[in-house]
């Protein structure tokens, strides 16, 4: 089945040290998102790639990088984690923006940090 | 701007009831609605969206939702509930047309009693 797959599932890291969640996709989209969410809040956009098109946020941290080599891959780098990056962290596709299409997410990557 | 508003952050209901969770939006144009629900350390799941046509939309595991332009609401309902319907329920709204992306509402847990 096509779909997103988000590895791993969870990640624990150090204070401080770089990690890099990654995500990828069967289903072609143009269109790849990263969301944090925290404590069953509401998933907040960091970012997102439309093909290769790079789209911040403006509150984004600095902290927060991302990478889309090819349109299957797409990765989260956290440069420097602190213990307020503890998170799920979403990966979503669509085929586009602005239409009626919604979202296909990934099952998140819980990230502790110790 | 737009925006999403689910007023409730609980909603119990016995199991076999009908239950509604409540979702209301705020856009300039004709909007683009959805509903996902999210069970715990998962992504969010598509349920059922509203593009266009009639208003009551029928999705996933026997929900559905009714698109009421006066009221501006797209409220979540099933006749009957299950204990496994127990989740975290998110209304998300996008603006036809429109390059926006998606945005989310609070999230309502629903809690399902035996």
């Amino acid at each position: 089945d096509a779909m997103v797959i988000q590895n791993p599932r969870y990640q624990v890291t150090q204070f401080g040290k770089p990690v890099t969640l990654s995500c990828s996709q069967t289903l072609n989209h143009n269109v790849m998102y990263w969301y944090q969410q925290k404590s069953s809040q509401a998933p907040k956009l960091l970012f997102h790639y439309y093909d290769k098109d790079f789209n911040n946020e403006a509150d984004t941290p600095d902290n927060f990088q991302s990478r889309r080599p090819n349109t299957s891959f797409c990765f989260l780098d956290i440069r420097s984690p602190g213990l307020g990056d503890a998170a799920m962290y979403l990966c979503a596709t669509s085929r586009a923006r602005g239409q009626g299409d919604g979202y296909t997410f990934g099952s998140g990557t819980r990230l502790t940090v110790v | 701007a737009q925006s999403v508003a689910q007023p409730e952050d609980q909603v119990n209901v016995a199991e076999g009831n009908p239950l509604t969770v409540k979702c209301t939006y705020s856009v300039s144009g004709n909007p683009y609605l959805f509903w996902y629900v999210q069970y715990p350390n998962r992504g969010l799941q598509f349920l059922l969206k509203y593009i266009t046509g009639d208003n009551l939309v029928k999705g996933s595991y026997g929900f559905e939702a009714e698109f009421n332009k006066s009221q501006t609401s797209f409220h979540l309902k099933k006749p009957s509930a299950l204990v496994s319907d127990s989740a975290l329920y998110f209304c998300a709204v996008r603006e036809m047309n429109r390059d926006d992306k998606i945005i989310f509402g609070k999230g309502t847990r629903l809690h399902i009693l035996p």
